[in-house]
């Protein structure tokens, strides 16, 4: 099944603690990337990647990073999490050309403490 | 800048009735617009993409439709039911493969 994998579903962190949340897509895409969803504010793109190894800024990239070793996989890294950063994160990938629609990620939702 | 408005922010209708969802958008320059649901604490799920070429896209009770030159973008539900109940979404992919930006949502509560 064609999708977008997201783990883990559920993180509950204290403030400075490093992690990670994983996102891999097994439909070959070239574009992958982050969003945070926020009650008023929607979805605002946080990084992206149109191939590997080629990474930019969203609009609030400010406390994240990103890498893009392999096609698939977009992993998102919280270096030093604060509770500003509370919030449902999505992965989505897309082919590169413009025609196509992006596919979602269920989603993460993260509780900084 | 693109910006992307959603109204109304709620709906609230009986079952059955047919119901129009409004998106706006101010870069008319676009190549593609999607419309997708989002049930509460869940993922996005894609409903339709209809390319900047064309002027609707249908599926089943919905119909997408477009207007470039306006800014604007419609979702019709026809025949509502309660398992329609949901966030919907838009947005629109412009200037770029690479950015897309998203509305706030319509949140529609179908009431049997």
């Amino acid at each position: 099944e064609a999708q977008v994998t997201q783990n883990p579903r559920y993180l509950i962190t204290v403030t400075g603690k490093k992690l990670t949340v994983t996102c891999s897509q097994n439909m070959n895409h070239e574009y992958m990337s982050w969003y945070r969803q926020d009650p008023g504010l929607g979805l605002r793109q946080i990084y992206y990647s149109m191939n590997v190894e080629v990474t930019d800024k969203g609009d609030v990239p400010e406390g994240y990073k990103v890498s893009r070793k392999e096609k698939r996989n977009f992993p998102l890294i919280l270096e030093s999490p604060s509770p500003n950063q509370t919030s449902l994160y999505f992965c989505a990938s897309s082919f590169g050309q413009p025609g196509y629609g992006y596919t979602f990620g269920s989603g993460t939702r993260l509780t900084v403490v | 800048k693109q910006e992307v408005t959603q109204i109304p922010a709620a709906l609230s209708v009986p079952e059955g009735e047919n119901l129009v969802l409004n998106c706006s958008f101010t870069d008319s320059a676009i190549y593609n617009l999607q419309w997708f649901r989002q049930d509460p604490g869940k993922g996005l799920t894609s409903l339709l993409l209809i390319q900047s070429s064309q002027r609707e896209q249908t599926s089943g009770r919905l119909n997408a439709s477009l207007d470039k030159s306006s800014g604007r973008s419609t979702l019709y539900i026809a025949a509502s039911q309660p398992g329609d109940s949901a966030t919907y979404l838009c947005a629109v992919r412009v200037g770029g493969y690479q950015k897309v930006t998203f509305g706030i949502g319509t949140k529609l509560q179908v009431i049997p």
